[in-house]
């Protein structure tokens, strides 16, 4: 198993240039989140998705959107980057269906985000 | 307002001895605590989950207790060894399903 993927692995960008971060998992998790981590301010949630076809707003939205594709993959999109968007960005997964809901999260390698 | 403390300085032990990390929060009500290992340029790992009801929890050389009247929980490797060296990470749910927040993590540093 390959637990949590996460592409690219790092990426420049320019202001007002969009991109899209992509993140699978191979684990049958329902719950899937993206953070940011930022120095000095550790992991951030941006959003979540709690089952297959729902999406929330985590603590940090503004500027991003999110598609939960299927089971396995949850994509987060940078319509227009700004500098403020420089961070790492962490991909998580945690929850088999049936199991207590105290599960841990699963944490992808991380994707390097620079927008000059 | 809502707060999760850890120290941001960090902590320097000599290996063989136990070092003793510290996790504090302010208006959470938390069911349960998490604690994470993250080394540099990787995302974090699991290491420990302790519940709101129990006191303390063990796994090897590690040790985590909870006290929700303090609000805080320690996080004890004993006998550490310089593979030791990483920065941990406190987390407790927010309320909602599944949803954490972390603490902005303590750096272990374990000299031989």
């Amino acid at each position: 198993n390959a637990g949590v993927t996460q592409t690219p692995k790092f990426q420049v960008l320019k202001t007002g240039q969009s991109m899209t971060l992509q993140c699978a998992q191979d684990m049958n998790h329902n719950s899937m989140y993206w953070y940011r981590q930022d120095p000095g301010m550790g992991l951030r949630l941006i959003y979540y998705s709690a089952s297959e076809g729902t999406t929330d707003k985590g603590e940090v939205p503004n500027g991003y959107n999110v598609s939960r594709l299927n089971k396995r993959e949850f994509s987060l999109r940078l319509e227009s980057a700004a500098p403020s968007q420089t961070s790492v960005y962490f991909c998580a997964s945690s929850g088999v269906a049936g199991l207590s809901s105290y599960n841990e999260q699963f944490f992808g390698p991380g994707t390097r985000l620079t927008v000059l | 307002s809502q707060k999760i403390e850890q120290n941001s300085e960090a902590l320097n032990i000599q290996e063989g001895k136990t070092a003793t990390l510290t996790c504090n929060y302010t208006n959470y009500s938390p069911a349960y605590l998490q604690w994470y290992r993250q080394d540099p340029g990787r995302g974090p790992v699991f290491l420990l989950l302790i519940r709101e009801n129990e006191k303390e929890k063990r796994k090897e050389r590690l040790k985590v207790t909870f006290d929700t009247t303090l609000k805080q929980s320690l996080f004890h490797i004993t006998a550490s060894q310089p593979a030791d060296s990483a920065t941990y990470l406190c987390a407790l749910d927010d309320g909602g399903f599944q949803k954490l927040v972390f603490g902005t993590g303590t750096r272990l540093l374990v000299s031989p």
